[in-house]
């Protein structure tokens, strides 16, 4: 019962554009969402954060929009740069509980 | 700020034999986690501490998945006897709290051959 999923196992992006991660959902009892970074031989880094009664966070070149009602989330990366070629993993949670459920992360490759 | 620590950083074993990994978290956290992240997959919770005491180890596969975290700072995970589907990477992490940002250590990577 895959609860999180991310569809695209991978994503090419030129170094200045946007890059788009998507992720969904289907357990309508998560209402924390989080995006993680991941590079070789390293553990995941918490990235960014969206708490259910928000619709987008921001912090520097990282955007993370919810859509309750579609039961989606997105992480948008503007520039993209180089140095964020990495996987990425979007986590959802209850709060009342924290567990973090994963999703099976995008492979992003952001080329000179 | 130091990290979370983990060893060994890889092991390699034959099946029907035990192994166990350590974890350090960062100092004054009191929650710990143990993942486990199998190939192409994203990490799955095993077994959630609250200083020494389980909070939930509802995924752990008991009867040969062991781990404790005595005075309620390092923690052991312990597998034995080892299969070959538990090949995988343990990730141990640690946060201040159930309800704060979770923080990850480097992993184990073990494989089972």
């Amino acid at each position: 019962d895959q609860q999180v999923k991310q569809n695209s196992p991978s994503l090419s992006v030129q170094e200045g554009r946007i890059s788009i991660l998507n992720c969904d959902y289907t357990n309508s009892m998560f209402d924390y969402f989080l995006w993680y970074k991941k590079y070789p031989a390293e553990g995941p880094t918490f990235l960014i954060s969206i708490s259910s009664i928000k619709d987008k966070n921001e912090d520097g070149r990282f955007t993370v929009f919810l859509n309750k009602s579609a039961k989606h989330l997105s992480l948008h990366i503007v520039p993209s740069q180089p140095g964020d070629s990495a996987v990425y993993f979007c986590a959802a949670a209850n709060t009342g509980f924290q567990k973090l459920v994963f999703g099976t992360g995008t492979r992003l490759l952001v080329s000179p | 700020e130091a990290g979370v620590a983990q060893s060994p950083r890889y092991k390699i074993i034959e099946k029907r034999q035990s192994v166990a990994f350590w974890c350090n978290p960062i100092s004054g956290h009191a929650t710990l986690y143990w993942y486990q992240q199998i190939l192409g997959q994203g990490p799955k919770l095993l077994i959630q501490f609250q200083n020494n005491g389980v909070v939930d180890d509802s995924q752990l596969p008991k009867d040969r998945f062991s781990a404790e975290r005595l005075k309620g700072v390092d923690s052991t995970l312990k597998i034995q006897p080892a299969k070959l589907e538990d090949s995988a990477v343990y990730l141990c992490a640690s946060s201040r709290g159930d309800q704060e940002t979770q923080y990850f250590g480097p992993g184990t990577r073990l494989l089972v051959l």
